[in-house]
């Protein structure tokens, strides 16, 4: 059984293109979250999803930022415009669907650098 | 508190010595406390999940406790090793499974 798979593991992006980030969970695993670490910093929540929907985005920036995790394929964060701000490692991580039993562990990927130039 | 907080920021443990630090987190719309261990350029580890008050966990030399009700859990280091260098993340999850961090105890132990 696979871990979570993130792809790419660095990524590059000029001033104003497109970033797209990937995220595998594990196997049976339908709960997915994005995080965020700025330098010097700890794990900023940005979104929690599960398949199909969104389920908290409070920690998503109001411009630029959107996530999404379809019915078939990989959860994917995008963002638009990126500004020299937007640097920063970007981890995912699932949890498997219980129910509503949030009691187990979460396994994270081991995250995107993204590089702003 | 609205948030999850942990104390100290960072500490500097002698090989040897034990340690321990805190995670404060929302007593209400509790759920589950998970902490986690996280090597520089690795991702991080989950080390325990506890959901009831009272609740201690033990992994080899580390152990946590939960207080639901007062809304903190501490982790203990005995016996400290330089492997045991590494950031320690508390994460709370309420209600709607919302996996929220604190910022982390970064832990260095010197020889």
């Amino acid at each position: 059984n696979a871990g979570v798979m993130q792809n790419p593991r660095h990524l590059v992006r000029r001033r104003g293109q497109e970033a797209r980030l990937r995220c595998s969970p594990m196997k049976g695993h339908s709960h997915v979250y994005w995080y965020r670490q700025l330098p010097e910093e700890g794990l900023k929540f940005m979104v929690y999803l599960q398949k199909e929907n969104i389920i908290d985005e409070s920690g998503m920036p109001k411009e630029r930022f959107s996530a999404e995790f379809p019915k078939e394929g990989p959860s994917i964060l995008r963002i638009q415009q990126v500004v020299r701000g937007d640097s920063a490692a970007y981890f995912c991580a699932s949890s498997p669907t219980g129910g509503g039993s949030f009691n187990t562990e979460a396994f994270f990927g081991q995250g995107t650098r993204l590089t702003v130039v | 508190i609205l948030n999850v907080e942990q104390s100290p920021q960072s500490l500097h443990v002698q090989e040897g010595d034990s340690t321990n630090f805190t995670c404060s987190f929302p007593s209400s719309n509790f759920y589950a406390l998970h902490w986690y261990r996280w090597e520089t350029a690795k991702s991080p580890e989950a080390l325990f999940v506890m959901t009831l008050n009272g609740d201690e966990k033990k992994k080899g030399r580390i152990s946590a406790t939960l207080n639901t009700k007062e809304g903190y859990s501490y982790l203990y280091i005995k016996g400290s090793q330089p492997e045991d260098s590494a950031t320690y993340l508390c994460a709370f999850t309420d209600s709607w499974g919302k996996l929220q961090f604190g910022a982390g105890t970064q832990v260095v132990v010197t020889p």
